[in-house]
């Protein structure tokens, strides 16, 4: 069964460091996203993406991050500085169907960031 | 902005019973997803609700959608311990999805 997957699973960084998270998306779709999640906290949206480029972002998604789809199957999530309020679980996820007929996201196993 | 709440929070569970999660969302959407979140996993999709009075059921759940009360809800029919997780709803913004509070359930002999 296709699915995302995310690497590393977990990452450990000092504060002010660049982070790169990678996500694999499913070979046929076409919409990306990023999630975090705060340990026990809900999921909250960063961005969104298609066609290379940004369909929506959140406030959470400042300046010190970025996206790119860098070849045709990666899909990254950049944090140029790292904050202590950044450490989440960091989740990339795909659909084939984008807004607004947004069809099933399929979510991929995560990436702990700790950043200390 | 959209906003989606679900209650309740925690819910802990006896065998055998049956129990029900709320979803509500504050604006206009057209489709609401539930996801099942593990300790430490992701998110594994349970139902996508496409429109007003969509009901969808798989083994020991149900999910429904009335897109006019904005609510949508997560039944449990005789609960097993192996339904302990988190719930999440959400709900379709623009290019996103907003995620509900999740209902840490508790399935207990």
């Amino acid at each position: 069964e296709p699915e995302v997957t995310q690497t590393p699973s977990h990452q450990v960084t000092q504060m002010g460091q660049e982070v790169i998270l990678r996500c694999v998306p499913i070979s046929n779709h076409l919409y990306f996203y990023w999630y975090r999640q705060i340990l026990g906290q809900k999921v909250e949206f960063l961005v969104s993406f298609y066609n290379n480029e940004i369909s929506e972002k959140s406030e959470i998604f400042d300046d010190q991050f970025s996206v790119e789809r860098p070849d045709g199957s990666n899909f990254t999530l950049k944090i140029r500085s790292t904050k202590l309020e950044d450490s989440a679980m960091y989740f990339c996820a795909s659909s084939e169907i984008g807004f607004p007929n947004t069809g099933e996201l399929f979510f991929g196993e995560g990436s702990r960031l700790t950043v200390l | 902005e959209l906003k989606v709440e679900q209650n309740p929070l925690f819910l802990s569970m006896q065998e055998k019973k049956n129990y029900t999660i709320y979803c509500n969302y504050s604006t206009t959407s057209d489709r609401l997803y539930w996801y099942r979140q593990d300790p430490g996993k992701s998110l594994e999709s349970l139902f996508v609700l496409l429109s007003n009075g969509a009901v969808k059921q798989e083994g020991r759940l149900m999910a429904s959608l009335d897109t006019k009360a904005r609510l949508s809800t997560l039944h449990i029919t005789a609960a097993v311990h192996d339904l302990s997780a988190t719930y999440f709803c959400a709900a379709l913004g623009f290019q996103k999805l907003v995620f509900g509070t999740g209902t840490r359930l508790l399935v207990s002999p």
